[in-house]
């Protein structure tokens, strides 16, 4: 069984530029999650879908972060315009449904830095 | 109210045993998941404990709950070189949509 793949694996741009991620889950996987990892810091929700509907946009930077899930499969999280305190790893996730039993299976991120 | 606090550090010989611990606030959190990452690698899931048990074993790990204390530990018998990682301890609030809420990390480190 394929994993969950990510890509780029590394991007680096300037301030106030646009980046922007895209995540394929495990096939047949119904709910996608986009993480942010600050270094140092464990992995924050920033937005989960269910199929192509948004369950929980809650911690989204709406301002400046986008994301999108067409069809129900792949995924695109985007920034613009980036700020400084927008490097970190983007990890993306998927699982069957959104049962607490279900695990959650992760992709291996993307590290974005921004000078 | 949601916090999930770790040490940031543990460091301990190979074949030992080592204990992390966890503490969460989320009283009705339904479960409780460890989770171990590598260097340039996402998160690979160790082992969940379920709020209505105390005890869960899966060959060398261990996981123990208190929820009057609201704490969770791993337990890793016999720690290998290959165990050196970030262990991230995290809790999912009883909403229905599987969300998780992540400690910090606790880097393991293993030295012969």
């Amino acid at each position: 069984e394929a994993g969950v793949a990510q890509s780029p694996r590394y991007k680096i741009i300037e301030k106030r530029q646009s980046v922007a991620f895209w995540c394929n889950p495990i096939s047949g996987h119904a709910t996608l999650y986009w993480y942010q990892q600050i270094l140092g810091q464990g992995p924050k929700l920033l937005i989960q879908f269910q199929n192509n509907g948004v369950v929980d946009d809650s911690q989204l930077p709406k301002d400046r972060f986008s994301a999108e899930r067409l069809k129900g499969v792949d995924s695109t999280l985007k920034i613009q315009p980036a700020k400084l305190e927008d490097s970190a790893v983007y990890l993306c996730a998927s699982s069957w449904g959104l049962a607490g039993e279900n695990e959650q299976y992760f992709g291996p991120g993307t590290r974005l830095t921004v000078t | 109210g949601e916090d999930v606090e770790q040490s940031l550090f543990l460091s301990v010989r190979e074949g030992d045993s080592s204990v992390i611990n966890c503490t969460y606030t989320d009283s009705s959190s339904t479960y409780l998941y460890w989770y171990k990452q590598e260097p340039g690698a996402g998160l690979q899931l160790l082992t969940y404990i379920f709020s209505n048990m105390d005890m869960k074993q899966d060959q060398r790990l261990t996981v123990l709950l208190n929820k009057k204390d609201k704490h969770l530990s791993l337990r890793i018998a016999d720690t290998q070189t290959g165990d050196s990682a970030i262990y991230f301890c995290a809790e999912s609030p009883p909403d229905g949509y599987n969300k998780l809420i992540f400690g910090a990390g606790t880097r393991l480190a293993v030295h012969p």
